[in-house]
């Protein structure tokens, strides 16, 4: 039963435009919502997160934006970069240590 | 600053064989964690711990085994390897269990023939 779901398996975009990665959820208890940025022989690292009390949660060149009522959240990246190619985990839990984890998007900027 | 630290990297294991994956934080995290990625699945959680000598099962559990002795160091340990069991692992850390982002390790790739 997959509560985070990431239905783009990918994403290609031109340096310098706009990245935006979407994920939606099914448990109306996550309250807490991350991403993690993945390169290859790596672990995930921490990106941003937003708590369900914030629509918008900005850090530099990435947004994340929540619909509590649509339980879906989107990532935005802007303008885009070479070394932002990666695979993006959006991950979300509720008032534990529980997270669970989408399947992931492969974005691949090209020059 | 080493983080998570995970061994081995690779390992190839025939049915049957058991290890142990070696897991050590350097943070003081009191949660620690081990999780599974199958190719197109999100992280999967095995086991956790809240702290030294606390540990609960996750959401696929079944086949592995961990220890939580010291704060540092969470082992998960593979008995009876079966092909079901290929995967990359990933060990991660967290200093409280609340709203906080965790910290991975580079994970092990482990197939099983």
């Amino acid at each position: 039963d997959q509560q985070v779901k990431q239905n783009s398996p990918s994403l290609s975009v031109q340096e310098g435009r706009i990245s935006i990665l979407n994920c939606d959820y099914t448990n109306s208890m996550f309250d807490y919502f991350l991403w993690y940025k993945k390169y290859p022989a790596e672990g995930p690292t921490f990106l941003i997160s937003i708590s369900s009390i914030k629509d918008k949660n900005e850090d530099g060149r990435f947004t994340v934006f929540l619909n509590k009522s649509a339980k879906h959240l989107s990532l935005h990246i802007v303008p885009s970069q070479p070394g932002d190619s990666a695979v993006y985990f959006c991950a979300a839990k509720p008032n534990d240590y529980k997270l669970s984890f989408g399947a992931g998007t492969t974005v691949t900027v090209r020059a | 600053n080493a983080g998570v630290t995970q061994t081995p990297k690779f390992r190839i294991l025939k049915i049957g064989q058991s290890m142990t994956l070696q897991c050590a934080q350097d943070m003081n995290h009191n949660y620690m964690y081990w999780y599974r990625q199958d190719p197109g699945m999100g992280l999967k959680l095995i086991y956790y711990s809240v702290g030294a000598g606390i540990t609960d099962k996750g959401e696929v559990p079944n086949g592995y085994n961990v220890s939580r002795s010291t704060t540092e160091d969470f082992p998960l340990r593979l008995e009876l390897a079966a092909p079901s069991q290929t995967s990359v692992y990933f060990c991660a850390s967290s200093y409280t269990g609340t709203n906080e982002k965790l910290f991975f390790g580079s994970g092990t790739q482990l197939s099983v023939l």
